[in-house]
């Protein structure tokens, strides 16, 4: 199946500070990709979808500010998780579709970035 | 709109037990059904698929069949391992593919 990389799998970084997490569509190009979050021992809950080479669209209750993603070609989308603070400590993942295959077929998912402030 | 429910875990089974993890989905429509796999501290992998009604995903031993009828995809194994232990996600393919709420599972030596 397609294959998708996020770097980096673990972050540490302290109060105020902004972090950037990358996802990588390494044999495909995806003009759409998802973000995720996911609370321990809870499911997935949809952040936003980013689009190659316009603004992401993001979920309801998620702060645009906060969580800047862009998609600036069509191999690579990043989150920056921006003035963080303990409470966004948290596991993100992103996802891609091969383009053409809407509802069809999976979704090829990232190994996860694990995200702790202190 | 669209959503999936799974049965609430965590189920807890002996090596070779057999496992069922229940999902029922509403959908407008006839779209793909998932189910995917979490091991700790990893992302999700795809376990199986099934596209249409009446169709059988397998893989690993792991079996769930798209039953349109009563809105499900059951996900089954005839006996599970050890290493089977992790959370199992049943998820409706579209734009945005939906999520249940993962069920976890432990499976003791």
């Amino acid at each position: 199946g397609a294959v998708v990389s996020q770097h980096p799998s673990r972050v540490i970084c302290k109060s105020g500070t902004s972090v950037k997490i990358e996802c990588r569509s390494l044999d495909f190009q995806a003009t759409t990709m998802f973000w995720y979050r996911q609370f321990p021992k809870k499911s997935l809950m949809l952040m936003a979808t980013s689009n190659e080479g316009s603004k992401a669209t993001y979920e309801q209750g998620v702060e645009k500010d906060k969580f800047l993603i862009n998609h600036a070609s069509l191999t690579l989308s990043t989150l920056t998780v921006t003035s963080a603070h303990p409470e966004d400590s948290s596991f993100y993942i992103c996802s891609a579709r091969v383009p053409g295959s809407v509802g069809r077929t999976e979704a090829f998912f990232g190994q996860g970035t694990r995200l702790t402030v202190v | 709109g669209n959503s999936v429910t799974q049965m609430e875990g965590p189920v807890t089974l002996s090596e070779e037990a057999f496992l069922t993890i229940n999902c029922t989905y509403t959908a407008t429509g006839y779209p793909s059904l998932f189910w995917y796999v979490q091991y700790p501290g990893e992302g999700l992998q795809l376990l199986l698929k099934a596209t249409k009604a009446d169709d059988k995903g397998s893989n690993k031993g792991f079996e769930a069949t798209y039953r349109k009828e009563t809105t499900s995809f059951h996900l089954e194994k005839g006996s599970v391992q050890v290493s089977d232990s992790a959370v199992y996600f049943c998820a409706l393919g579209g734009f945005k593919t939906i999520f249940g709420a993962g069920t976890r599972l432990f499976v003791k030596a």
